[in-house]
């Protein structure tokens, strides 16, 4: 079974720049995740979709991150513009169940890698 | 709100010695509790999680953890530290109820094995 894709893989741009992520869930999987890590501290979530729509973006800065998830498949999370505090590792995730249930296993992409310089 | 605690931002063992990395939870009632490791450049892993009434849960890679209600802790352990162990550990949480599956991680604790 394929696990979750991310690209790229790494991504410099300067501030106020715009950036985009790409994940590709594991076949099957209803829920996805996007979570921020940065340097030295536990990744937090961004945003979560059940199918094609958001269960939860509370702590999605909306004034410069977007994310959709059109068809209920893949996943595209955009900064516009960047700033320096958004350097951090993108880690997409994502679950089998329904509704993402609290029991379910997410499964991680390898993240994407952005510096804001 | 719901928070982790992991005690320890760094612990290095021996090879062959005990792994004992410290995990606390606050919340009044037991949440879901997982533990997850990420290697260098890689995604986290699923090495346990806790989501039934057995308080001992093993995982992969020869680890396992013990939840206690009383201390509000999920401590991962493992008996022989190997090198390939050398990670990054992360605890996570996620409310029972009311909770999509948002999960809550702790700041990680990097583990060092010496050889």
């Amino acid at each position: 079974e394929a696990g979750v894709a991310q690209s790229p893989r790494y991504k410099i741009i300067e501030k106020r720049q715009s950036v985009a992520f790409w994940c590709n869930p594991i076949s099957g999987h209803a829920t996805l995740y996007w979570y921020q890590q940065i340097l030295g501290q536990g990744p937090k979530l961004l945003i979560q979709f059940q199918n094609n729509g958001v269960v939860d973006d509370s702590q999605l800065p909306k004034d410069r991150f977007s994310a959709e998830r059109l068809k209920g498949v893949d996943s595209t999370l955009k900064i516009q513009p960047a700033k320096l505090e958004d350097s951090a590792v993108y880690l997409c995730a994502s679950s089998s169940l329904e509704g993402g249930g609290a029991r379910d296993t997410q499964y991680f992409g390898p993240g994407t890698r952005l510096t804001v310089l | 709100a719901q928070s982790v605690t992991q005690l320890g931002s760094h612990v290095s063992v021996s090879e062959g010695a005990l792994v004992l990395l410290r995990c606390n939870y606050s919340s009044s009632v037991p949440p879901y509790l997982f533990w997850y490791v990420q290697y260098p450049n890689q995604g986290l892993q699923l090495l346990l999680k806790y989501t039934s009434a057995a308080t001992l849960v093993k995982g992969i890679n020869g680890f396992e953890a013990e939840f206690k209600k009383s201390e509000t802790s999920f401590h991962l352990t493992k008996p022989s530290a190997h090198m390939s162990d050398a990670a990054e550990y992360f605890c996570a949480v996620t409310p029972r109820s009311g909770n999509t599956g948002k999960l809550i991680f702790g700041q990680g604790t990097t583990l060092q094995v010496k050889p």
